[in-house]
């Protein structure tokens, strides 16, 4: 069975440019997760879809980041415009969200960076 | 809010031996779910193994345990016969059970190499 898959896996852009980053979760899982991490901060939790629906943003920095997930196996997010401190490693992952499968597989991760 | 503190930021231990990770949370929900992750230099994040809070048992996976001590709010993670492989980043996390979040808190991380 495919894990969470991630496209791309590297990005350089520059300044200015609208960037997006995809993922396809795990088959039948119905959560899905985006996180970032940097030297600084860590791993992040960015926003989290339950069957679709964005559940949690408060972690997405600032209007210049939006995600989406039109349906149960396709997420996007987007950054527009990209700035240098968003350079970082993107991870995409997702669970099954019933009692005591909540586990989260993480996808390769994009590695974004922004001249 | 819910923190997971991993004091050692780096360590090291020869091949074939055994190496403790600490790991402590400071929480007040009495449900919730503990995990180890590992990220090699690939970046990938692999699960390690993962614990139930309301489970006494500690979980085992082959050559990694844990020693859970939920009084203490502790969660260690032990790796028995060291692989050079097991040379990574490894990240502790916490999940409460209950309130509709899925959120995972992650600590700082604990680089781990392991020498021939």
């Amino acid at each position: 069975d495919a894990g969470v898959i991630q496209s791309p896996r590297h990005e350089v852009t520059e300044m200015g440019q609208e960037v997006t980053l995809r993922c396809k979760p795990i088959s039948g899982h119905n959560s899905l997760f985006w996180y970032r991490q940097t030297m600084m901060r860590g791993l992040e939790l960015l926003i989290y879809f339950n069957n679709n629906v964005p559940i949690d943003d408060s972690g997405m920095p600032e209007d210049r980041f939006s995600a989406k997930m039109p349906n149960a196996s396709f997420s996007t997010l987007k950054i527009q415009p990209s700035e240098p401190r968003d350079s970082a490693v993107y991870f995409c992952a997702s669970s099954w969200n019933m009692w005591g499968q909540e586990t989260q597989y993480f996808g390769p991760g994009t590695r974004l960076l922004v001249l | 809010a819910q923190t997971v503190t991993q004091s050692q930021p780096e360590m090291s231990v020869q091949e074939a031996e055994t190496v403790t990770l600490s790991c402590t949370y400071d929480t007040s929900e009495n449900n919730y779910y503990l995990f180890w992750y590992k990220q090699p230099p690939s970046r990938q994040m692999i699960l390690v193994i993962r614990q139930e809070a309301y489970k006494q048992q500690n979980a085992t996976e082959n050559r990694f345990s844990v020693n859970f001590q939920k009084a203490a709010k502790s969660f260690s993670l032990k790796i028995s016969d060291s692989q050079l492989g097991d040379t990574a980043m490894y990240f502790c996390a916490f999940m409460p059970a209950q309130g509709g979040s899925e959120k995972l808190v992650f600590g700082k991380g604990t680089k781990l190499t392991v020498n021939p």
